[in-house]
């Protein structure tokens, strides 16, 4: 069966220092990817999006990166945080349109 | 572009009460079309689904069906349980689109004993 991990659950960072979350599949291959953030007590908005290792396409410009570099894994990055960039972050992944997604259990990320 | 707008919430009812949350979307194509389940502090679960006109989707006693003709997929439940507590997404999917979904901004639903 297929599952998705992420981590870590919950993450307090200052401002100004580097971020790395990370995500991973199991059990399925050339997965599309996604990374979603979720302000709170507020709908997706979705960052990230890849279909395949190293293609990274971004929906809003922001001091986020997203890489690939395996097939199941997922990252998301920053070289100097915001404080408007704490949030949840979601991961998630499908294989196709119509079957929706599948998402990670989320990070709780607050910078300080 | 393909948007969805979900019924403004909070909404709040007691054990046993029906349940409708009004879902409404915009699509250049046929989209799919989903409801999420959100726990706090929890990722989205998918809970029901629906790929074609017509189509009913159900799990746990929740209901929506697809009706392309008011662009609509309304989540239904005869019987709310202070467990269905959580907040709900609808998000429509366009096959050509990467995958991608596009998301309602969520209804919270709190159920009373």
């Amino acid at each position: 069966s297929q599952t998705i991990h992420q981590w870590p659950a919950t993450l307090v960072q200052p401002v100004g220092s580097p971020l790395s979350l990370e995500c991973t599949v199991e059990g399925t291959s050339n997965p599309n990817l996604y990374w979603y953030r979720q302000a709170a007590g507020r709908g997706l908005q979705l960052l990230f999006y890849s279909v395949g290792i190293g293609q990274i396409s971004s929906e809003v410009p922001q001091n986020l990166s997203a890489s690939r570099p395996q097939d199941r894994q997922f990252i998301l990055s920053s070289k100097k945080l915001l404080l408007s960039d704490s949030g949840f972050y979601l991961c998630a992944w499908n294989s196709e349109a119509a079957r929706g997604y599948t998402f990670g259990s989320g990070t709780r990320l607050t910078v300080v | 572009g393909d948007s969805v707008t979900q019924m403004e919430g909070p909404v709040t009812l007691s054990e046993e009460a029906f349940l409708t949350i009004n879902c409404t979307y915009t699509a250049t194509g046929y989209p799919s079309l989903f409801w999420y389940v959100q726990y706090p502090g929890e990722g989205l679960q998918l809970l029901l689904k629906a790929t074609k006109a017509d189509d009913k989707g159900s799990n746990k006693g929740f209901e929506a069906t697809y009706r392309k003709e008011t662009t609509s997929f309304h989540l239904e439940k005869g019987s709310v349980q202070v467990s269905d507590s959580a907040v709900y997404f609808c998000a429509l999917s366009e096959g050509s689109n990467a995958g991608k979904s596009t998301f309602g901004d969520g209804t919270t639903l709190t159920v009373k004993p």
